[in-house]
Parts: C-alpha cells; structure tokens; sequence
C-alpha cells in the first residue's frame, strides 16, 4: 500500500526536552511539508522541502528544525525553543511543489507535560 | 495578501439532504483549489482538486466548483449520509512572484454533522 505514515501516534513531553516527529512516504513524492494544526486556527505551514537536501521555512518554523536526507523521509524535531509546541501536526506530500495534489499522513498529536 | 475563508463554522442537516459548502478567497491568482475531509483525531484525505483553469470536478455525490473572479468555490454533497459527518477544509495553492515563495493556504473548515 502507498502512502504516508506518521509516528508515534501520540506524544508525551517534559518541558525543555527536544522531541522528533517521524514522517515516511513511499509514494515516490518530490515535495514533502510540515502542518501545525490548533483549535480553531486551521493549518499552519512549519517546514517544507522541494527535494532531497533542501528545505524551507514555512510560516512558523521557529523552535522547529528538519532534515531531507532521503526521498521518502521527512522528520521534524520540535525543540525547547517552541514556546508553545502542544498541537496536532500533519506531515504531508505531493509529486512536485506546484500544481499537484496534497496527500496527508494520520497524525501525531504532541502533549507537553 | 490571500486569506481563505469557510462559512459557515459548523452545519447540521437531516440525512438525505443535498447541501453546499462554501469557501472564499481574496487573491484570484491562484493555481488550483483542494476539498479535503478531516475526521476527527485523523489526517486530512483529500476529496477534489480544481486546477485554476477548470471549472468543476465530480467524484461520486461529490461536486466542487470553482469561480476564481468572484473568489469562491463551493463543495456540494448529494443525498447526505450520516458517514458523511467531518469537517471539510479547502486550501488555495498560490505564488508570491515577488519571491517565487509556493503558498498553500488553508481554510479553518466547516464541521458537517449528518443528523440520522
């Protein structure tokens, strides 16, 4: 089955603490990006990557960091600078940056203790 | 700059009923517009995707259409189901030439509830 997949599902940490995010696809997928979603607020862009070693910054990436080593993997490290990281956030792909369709993963929802 | 608007926030109509979704936008350059579907504690699945140059697209009891001069597109559902209840957000792709910056701008969504 092609798709995205996201883990874990749910996430747990202590305030100061570093977390990372995993997000694989093998949809053979160019473009790979990073949502923000809170209550009320709709998506919110955090990081995005045209192809392999190479990102941008979306709207909100501060207190995030990515990496694009591989094609099929985008992984998001939530740091202890993100003041305010309890949210829910998508990873998500598409065939190339412009133009195409947005495929979404599951989800993981982040909690700061 | 583009905003991307949903009204209403939420909506409740008896099963069976056909009914519209709608969703606004400011900026008409823009390269193509996508219904997704949210459910709740889930990943978006994507519904229809209208390129900027197309009118309408059908998918099953699903129609969008797409009217960039008057900014709107709208998510019409026939013959509602209860499995139908979720919340439907639409995203604007658009480019700020200024900095060839791709933009995909989301609505906040509309959380449909199917009543049996």
């Amino acid at each position: 089955d092609g798709g995205i997949t996201q883990s874990p599902k749910y996430l747990f940490r202590k305030e100061g603490q570093n977390v990372t995010l995993s997000c694989e696809q093998n949809l053979n997928h160019d473009a790979m990006y990073w949502y923000r979603q809170d209550p009320g607020q709709g998506l919110r862009l955090i990081y995005y990557s045209q192809i392999v070693n190479d990102f941008q910054k979306g709207d909100i990436a501060e207190g995030y960091s990515v990496s694009r080593e591989k094609k099929e993997s985008f992984p998001l490290t939530v740091t202890s600078a993100q003041k305010n990281p309890t949210a829910f956030y998508l990873c998500a792909s598409s065939i190339e940056i412009s133009y195409n369709e947005q495929f979404f993963g599951p989800g993981t929802r982040l909690t700061v203790l | 700059k583009q905003e991307v608007t949903q009204i209403p926030a939420a909506l409740s109509v008896p099963e069976g009923e056909n009914l519209v979704l709608n969703c606004s936008f400011t900026d008409s350059a823009i390269y193509n517009l996508q219904w997704f579907r949210q459910d709740p504690g889930k990943g978006l699945t994507s519904l229809l995707l209208i390129q900027s140059s197309q009118r309408e697209q059908t998918s099953g009891r699903l129609n969008a259409s797409l009217d960039k001069s008057s900014g709107r597109s709208t998510l019409y559902i026939a013959a509602s189901q209860p499995g139908d209840s979720a919340t439907y957000l639409c995203a604007v792709r658009t480019v700020i030439f200024v900095n060839r910056d791709d933009k995909i701008i989301f609505g906040k969504g509309t959380r449909l509830h199917i009543l049996p």
